[in-house]
């Protein structure tokens, strides 16, 4: 069983749309949780974390955490063209709070 | 404030060959990270350095992998040597606290093994 598992994509939204991107991990001892943005050949970039069950809200993104469900979300709203990257997933826990487990990402694209 | 450079960026060489990847971080950073995706999988952890000591080495692939923090300044990770999967991009990492809120990566070395 896949650590950390996101929808793989790739997901196709108009401008002006939310987009819904979609984490699940298997480890109940993760206890932080971030996502990452990468445009093609950069590096990756946190855009938002979250600790508590609930949701947390930043400008045009929300994410949300069901820790009970093991799941974790973010929603863009407002899309933009430039908002078209890959979305990484990443988790850290079981005894480690610098490590962080990633999924494979989920790209993407928002059309104009 | 800089941020952390790797390089070099892109690296082609025959399988049996050495290649060494360096990383330079943030200034004051002591942790220091390397990460590696390999094509279709997903970014995977390497290991973790506290200035000059190699804290967590968990994720070192093999004996291949030779990873050095000179003065606890910049990074080399030396393969070899070389085999065909370990083709990916590595990237490096550095923050100052020991927390992934204050990571920051750098753009990688795309390494690909012919």
């Amino acid at each position: 069983q896949k650590e950390v598992e996101q929808n793989s994509g790739p997901l196709s939204v108009p401008e002006g749309a939310i987009a819904s991107l979609n984490c699940t991990y298997s480890d109940r001892g993760s206890q932080s949780f971030f996502w990452y943005r990468q445009y093609s050949g950069k590096s990756p970039e946190l855009i938002m974390f979250i600790y508590s069950n609930g949701d947390k809200e930043d400008g045009r993104f929300t994410a949300q955490l069901n820790k009970a469900s093991q799941y974790v979300s973010l929603l863009i709203r407002d899309s933009q063209p430039s908002d078209s990257a890959t979305y990484l997933c990443a988790v850290t826990g079981g005894g480690s709070n610098y490590k962080l487990t990633f999924g494979k990402g989920t790209l993407l694209t928002v059309n104009p | 404030e800089a941020g952390v450079t790797q390089f070099p960026s892109h690296s082609v060489i025959e399988k049996g060959q050495t290649v060494t990847l360096r990383c330079d971080p943030i200034s004051g950073h002591d942790n220091l990270y390397w990460y590696r995706r390999v094509m279709g999988k997903e970014i995977k952890f390497l290991l973790h350095f506290v200035k000059e000591s190699k804290q967590d080495e968990s994720g070192m692939p093999n004996n291949r992998f030779l990873a050095e923090r000179t003065g606890g300044t910049y990074s080399t990770l030396k393969v070899q040597p070389a085999e065909l999967e370990d083709s990916g991009v590595y990237f490096c990492a550095s923050s100052q606290d020991l927390d992934p809120f204050g990571y920051t990566f750098g753009s990688g070395t795309r390494l690909t093994v012919v």
